[in-house]
């Protein structure tokens, strides 16, 4: 159980273009989900948290403007990438947390595979 | 792909004593190996990175070792404190990053 899908796992795109990553909880309802962007050979960075239901908590320098996300079911979040840059290209990773899962402990996140964005 | 497992899930111990927690890796191209610290509510906070051409880093009570032809790795915690209390996700990455399951740390003053 516990498993936290994310589609597409790789995508180019022409820039200018707009691209939609979606973040799927299979087997359970997510309360909160996590986007991360990873640069290469670094640690992944915190974009932004959703709670399911409200707006999305950005972390300071990251424009909310340019990553739209959205939280509308228990199951789903989606990051939307705006206007794409070749800058934007990077490793985008979502993650899921739900009280009492699997009855694990509650903070436990689940992580999908990631989205590695191509803009050219 | 890369393939990381993390041991053990949960772990108890003393204030004062020692925390080990071990991962595993799969893919012997992996280079970077950083590990996170997540409290209760709160986002996972990176502690501690190691890279593949180093064996071992300390931070204070924090440390973290690299068997690189065993493709295994591990933190280290000495005299531990309540507020170490967290769950623990290590990771291994080329270029995308693969993390452990978590370890939940309850140090018991």
């Amino acid at each position: 159980g516990a498993v936290v899908s994310q589609h597409p796992s790789r995508v180019i795109c022409k820039s200018g273009t707009s691209v939609k990553i979606e973040c799927r909880s299979l087997d359970f309802q997510a309360t909160t989900m996590f986007w991360y962007r990873q640069f290469p050979k670094q640690s992944l960075m915190l974009m932004a948290t959703s709670n399911e239901g409200s707006k999305a908590t950005y972390e300071q320098g990251v424009e909310k403007d340019k990553f739209l996300i959205n939280h509308a079911s228990l199951t789903l979040s989606t990051l939307t990438v705006t206007s794409a840059h070749p800058e934007d290209s990077s490793f985008y990773i979502c993650s899921a947390t739900s009280p009492g899962l699997a009855g694990g402990p509650a903070d436990t996140q689940y992580f999908g595979p990631g989205t590695r964005l191509t803009v050219l | 792909g890369e393939n990381v497992e993390q041991h053990p899930s949960t772990l108890s111990v003393q204030e004062g004593d020692s925390a080990v927690i071990k991962c595993t890796y799969s893919d012997s191209a992996s280079n970077y190996f950083p590990w996170y610290k997540q409290e209760l509510g709160k986002r996972p906070q990176l502690i501690i990175d190691i890279r593949s051409n180093v064996g071992e880093k300390k931070d204070q009570r924090i440390a973290v070792t690299l068997n690189k032809t065993a493709k295994h790795f591990s933190l280290h915690i000495t005299e531990t404190q309540p507020e170490d209390s967290a769950v623990y996700f290590c990771a291994a990455s080329i270029n995308d990053m693969r993390f452990g399951a978590g370890t939940r740390l309850t140090v018991k003053p």
